[in-house]
């Protein structure tokens, strides 16, 4: 078992310029979510997805974040017109749907993304 | 809302034991989870609690106390390598909510 797979590893965008971040959850599970880490605000939720429907996303700046799940197999993040405040590691998460679905998340390694 | 707060720093000593706390105020609540994270790696699941009480699972145990919106994360024999962040974590529908974590430094 592979993990959650996140691509790529580190992103450097240019400000106004457009990031789309990359996430193949572990096989099997039904449930995947979006996170941003930083020093200053910490762990953050963006969204989730169950069985590939959008779920939750009140975690979302609505006016430039956008996520899909077209398919079991992976999910996207998409950032426009990106500004230094989006610098952050995203992280996506997956889990199993069933007794005790979203305690146990497993995570990716993340995506540092830098705005310059 | 939900906020979820916990001690920025601990420190304990090698051999000891080391309880890292949360309190949580939540408008929902189906569980709590621990995560581990270490520098520039993504966060580890540990253990969640459901139940009020004292959960045991060797090295690491669980307490929850719903009516108190408090929970703990007890490491007993510690060991150099358990030094790094703890991560207390609110769940509701799915979602969870993250503290800031508690970063554990353990010396010989």
């Amino acid at each position: 078992n592979a993990g959650v797979i996140q691509t790529p590893r580190h992103k450097v965008t240019g400000k106004g310029q457009e990031a789309t971040l990359w996430c193949e959850p572990i096989s099997g599970h039904s449930a995947v979510f979006w996170y941003r880490q930083t020093i200053v605000q910490g762990l953050e939720f963006l969204t989730y997805f169950r069985n590939q429907a959008p779920i939750d996303d009140s975690g979302m700046p609505k006016e430039r974040f956008s996520a899909q799940m077209p398919n079991q197999s992976h999910s996207t993040l998409k950032i426009q017109s990106t500004q230094p405040q989006d610098s952050a590691v995203y992280l996506c998460a997956s889990s199993l749907v069933g007794g005790g679905w979203g305690y146990e998340q497993y995570f990716g390694p993340g995506t540092r993304l830098t705005v310059l | 809302g939900q906020g979820v707060e916990q001690p920025a720093k601990l420190m304990s000593v090698e051999g000891t034991f080391a309880r890292v706390n949360c309190t949580y105020s939540t408008s929902g609540f189906n569980g709590l989870s621990w995560y581990q994270q270490r520098e520039g790696q993504a966060p580890v699941f540990l253990s969640y609690v459901v139940l009020d009480g004292l959960k045991d699972s060797g090295h690491f145990s669980t307490f929850l106390s719903r009516s108190n919106g408090y929970s703990y994360l007890l490491l007993t024999e510690l060991q150099i390598k358990d030094s790094a962040s703890y991560l207390c974590a609110v769940s509701n529908t799915g979602k969870l909510t993250f503290g800031d974590g508690t970063v554990l430094t353990v010396k010989p």
